[in-house]
Formats: structure tokens, C-alpha cells, sequence
């Protein structure tokens, strides 16, 4: 069975800097796809990033930025020049790429509360 | 615009009653999914829909039952069965199963 760890359960950042956050998982699977969702106090989630296993390169949008270590099974966030807008809750999340089961399930950490402070 | 609606945003159960959440979606999506926050937790999925009329079990299914008869539409009934119903419900969508999922604002149901 997969697994997602996050072990930051809290973090805080001035405005303007710039916020790593971690993600290790576990898995035998050598297809699959990682996500990163942010939930702000609204409480909807919001996908920030997705990176497919097979791809070698990070994947990018705007100031988020992942660094994604495949045999260390290490996925981690960087937020750069940090806005207020981005307090919330960051959940990491596994999904399996293939048939026979579990297609479409995705895995969620518990969760790194970020705050963002002025 | 597109997106998916939940409704309602608050919903009370009374002990031993049947309740039902509403999850509509206007992006022409074949896949959706119902979800459960809990306090310090990420989601755990309860069930699946792939395919009009076609659904699957999550990791958490039992007290919980789906219906899948419009491919808009897919409504999730939390049953007396379930013990500990007091949770956040996501709903999601996604063009098929191996895209990435969008969510609704969520429903908090609560027992009274």
C-alpha cells in the first residue's frame, strides 16, 4: 500500500521569502503521479502542482516550484516570494498511472499548515 | 462557469436517519469521487464513479452508499450505518480517472 508523509505539521514565512515544504512517500510502483493541493481556509482544494513520475524534469507554475527526488521518493514544494494569499493547508498527495485497481485513488498526507505573516 | 456544486454547505443528522449529499458538475467530466476530511487529516476516498451507472469502493466505504445515474451528477448517502458521519465531504471530478482532480467547497455534516 502507498504511503505520504509530511512531516512538517506547521510552518510559518515572511512575506516575500521564500518555504520549502516535504513530502516523502512510499510505493513499489514505478508509474505514478504526484500532486501538491492547497486548501485555504475556505476549505476547497486547490491543485498547485502535479508532477508525472516518469518525467525527469521538475515541474514548474509561476512561484511554485517541486523538487522531486524519485529514488529517495521525495517530493518537496517551494513556494517563492511568499503572499498572504498563500496561507493554507498543503497536502501532498500519490496517485497510481495504470490499471488493476486503485486507478484514480488519490493518497493524501495529513497535511503542513503554512502561514504567511506580513 | 464551470465547476462542481455541493450542497449543502452545512447538514445536520439525527441519529439513526439516512442523509444525502448533493455533488453536481458541469465540466463534462466522466470521473468522480467523494472524499472525507477529518480534523489534522488529509482525504480518504469513500467511493468512485469512472463511468455513468459504474462505481467502486474506496478505502472507506462502509455506511456510505453512491448512486451514478446521470454523468453530472453523483450523490453520496450517508447511512445510519455509518457510526462516525461528523466529517468534512469533498466531492471531486476529473476528465478520467488518470487526470487531476477538481474539487467542490465541501459540505460539513454534523450529528445532533
Amino acid at each position: 500500500a502507498q504511503t505520504v508523509t509530511q512531516s512538517q505539521p506547521e510552518m510559518s514565512v515572511q512575506e516575500a521569502e521564500t518555504v520549502t515544504l516535504s513530502c516523502t512517500y512510499d510505493t513499489s510502483e514505478s508509474n505514478y503521479y504526484l500532486f501538491w493541493y492547497k486548501q485555504p481556509p475556505s476549505r476547497q482544494m486547490i491543485l498547485v502542482i502535479r508532477q508525472e513520475a516518469y518525467k525527469q524534469q521538475n515541474a514548474t507554475e509561476n512561484r511554485f516550484s517541486v523538487n522531486f527526488q524519485k529514488a529517495a521518493k521525495s517530493f518537496s514544494l517551494k513556494i517563492s516570494d511568499s503572499q498572504l494569499g498563500d496561507t493554507a493547508m498543503y497536502f501532498c498527495a500519490f496517485m497510481k498511472h495504470g490499471y488493476g485497481g486503485s486507478q484514480g485513488n488519490l493518497i493524501f498526507g495529513k497535511g503542513t499548515k503554512l502561514s504567511v505573516k506580513p | 462557469d464551470g465547476g462542481i456544486t455541493q450542497s449543502p454547505k452545512y447538514l445536520f443528522r439525527k441519529e439513526g436517519q439516512n442523509v444525502t449529499l448533493s455533488c453536481e458538475q458541469n465540466l463534462n467530466h466522466d470521473a468522480m469521487y467523494w472524499y472525507r476530511q477529518d480534523p489534522g487529516q488529509g482525504l480518504r476516498l469513500i467511493y468512485y464513479s469512472q463511468i455513468v451507472n459504474d462505481f467502486q469502493k474506496g478505502d472507506i466505504a462502509e455506511g456510505y452508499s453512491v448512486s451514478r445515474e446521470k454523468k453530472e451528477s453523483f450523490p453520496l448517502t450517508v447511512t445510519s450505518a455509518q457510526k462516525n458521519p461528523t466529517a468534512f465531504y469533498l466531492c471531486a471530478s476529473s476528465g478520467d480517472l488518470f487526470q487531476p482532480q477538481h474539487f467542490g467547497d465541501g459540505t460539513r455534516l454534523s450529528i445532533l
